[in-house]
C-alpha cells in the first residue's frame, strides 16, 4: 500500500530533550516536506526537500532540523524542544514539485513539550 | 505573499442538503487546485483535484474553478453527518520555489442529522 509513515503518533517530552520524528514514504517520491498545524494558524511548512541531500527552509524553520540521506526517509529533529513547539506535525510527499501533483500526508505526530 | 482564503465557518447544513465551500487565491498564475478533507486530529485526505475552468464531478462532490475570478469551490450534495470535517483548499503556486501547495486555513463543515 502506498503510504507515508510517521512515528511516533504521540510524543510527550520535556523542554530541552532532543527528539526525532521519523517519516518514510514508499512511493519513490522526490519531494518531501514537514508541516505543523496549530489552531487558527493552519498548516505551516517547516522544511522541505526536493531530492536526496537537498533540503531548504519553509516558513517556520526555527528550532528544527532535517536531513535527507535517502530518498524514502525525511526525519524531523528537534535539538532542544520548547513548549511553543507543542503542535500536530505532518510529513508529506509528492511525486514532483509542480503541476498536478497533490501532497500525500502521513498520519501525523502529536507532540507535547512540557 | 501568495495567499489562499477560506471562510473559517462553521458552515452548518442539515443532512441531505447541499454544502457549498468557497476559496479564493491571490496568485493568478496558479494552475492546480485541490480540496482536502480533514477530520479532527487526523491527516488531510485528498478528495478532489481540478486543473481546468469549469466543473468536475466525483460522486457527491463537485469542484468548480473560475480562473478569471480566482475562485474555487466545492459542492457536497446529499450531505451526510460523516461529511462533518474541516475542508482545506490548496493551490499549486506558480513559480514559488520549494512550496508544493499553499493551503487555506480551512472551512469547518457541520452536518446535522
Amino acid at each position: 500500500e502506498a503510504q507515508v509513515t510517521q512515528n511516533p503518533r504521540y510524543l510527550i517530552t520535556v523542554t530541552g530533550k532532543k527528539l526525532t520524528v521519523t517519516c518514510s514514504q514508499n512511493m519513490n517520491h522526490e519531494y518531501m516536506s514537514w508541516y505543523r498545524q496549530d489552531p487558527g494558524l493552519g498548516l505551516r511548512q517547516i522544511y522541505y526537500s526536493m531530492n536526496v541531500e537537498v533540503t531548504d527552509k519553509g516558513d517556520v524553520p526555527e528550532g528544527y532540523k532535517v536531513s535527507r540521506k535517502e530518498k524514502r526517509n525525511f526525519p524531523l529533529i528537534l535539538e532542544s524542544p520548547s513548549p511553543n513547539q507543542t503542535s500536530l506535525y505532518f510529513c508529506a510527499s509528492s511525486s514532483r514539485l509542480g503541476l498536478n501533483s497533490p501532497l500525500h500526508f502521513g498520519n501525523g505526530t502529536r507532540l507535547t513539550v512540557t | 505573499q501568495k495567499e489562499v482564503e477560506q471562510n473559517s465557518g462553521p458552515l452548518s447544513v442539515p443532512e441531505g442538503a447541499i454544502a457549498s465551500l468557497n476559496c479564493t487565491y491571490s496568485d493568478r498564475g496558479s494552475q492546480s487546485f485541490f480540496w482536502y478533507r480533514q477530520y479532527s486530529g487526523k491527516s488531510p485526505e485528498l478528495i478532489m483535484s481540478i486543473y481546468s475552468n469549469g466543473d468536475k464531478e466525483d460522486g457527491r462532490f463537485t469542484a468548480q474553478l473560475n480562473k478569471a475570478s480566482q475562485y474555487v469551490s466545492l459542492l457536497i450534495r446529499d450531505s451526510q453527518p460523516s461529511d462533518s470535517a474541516t475542508y482545506l483548499c490548496a493551490v499549486n503556486p506558480y513559480n514559488q520555489a520549494g512550496t508544493a501547495l499553499i493551503f487555506g486555513k480551512g472551512t469547518t463543515l457541520s452536518v446535522s442529522s
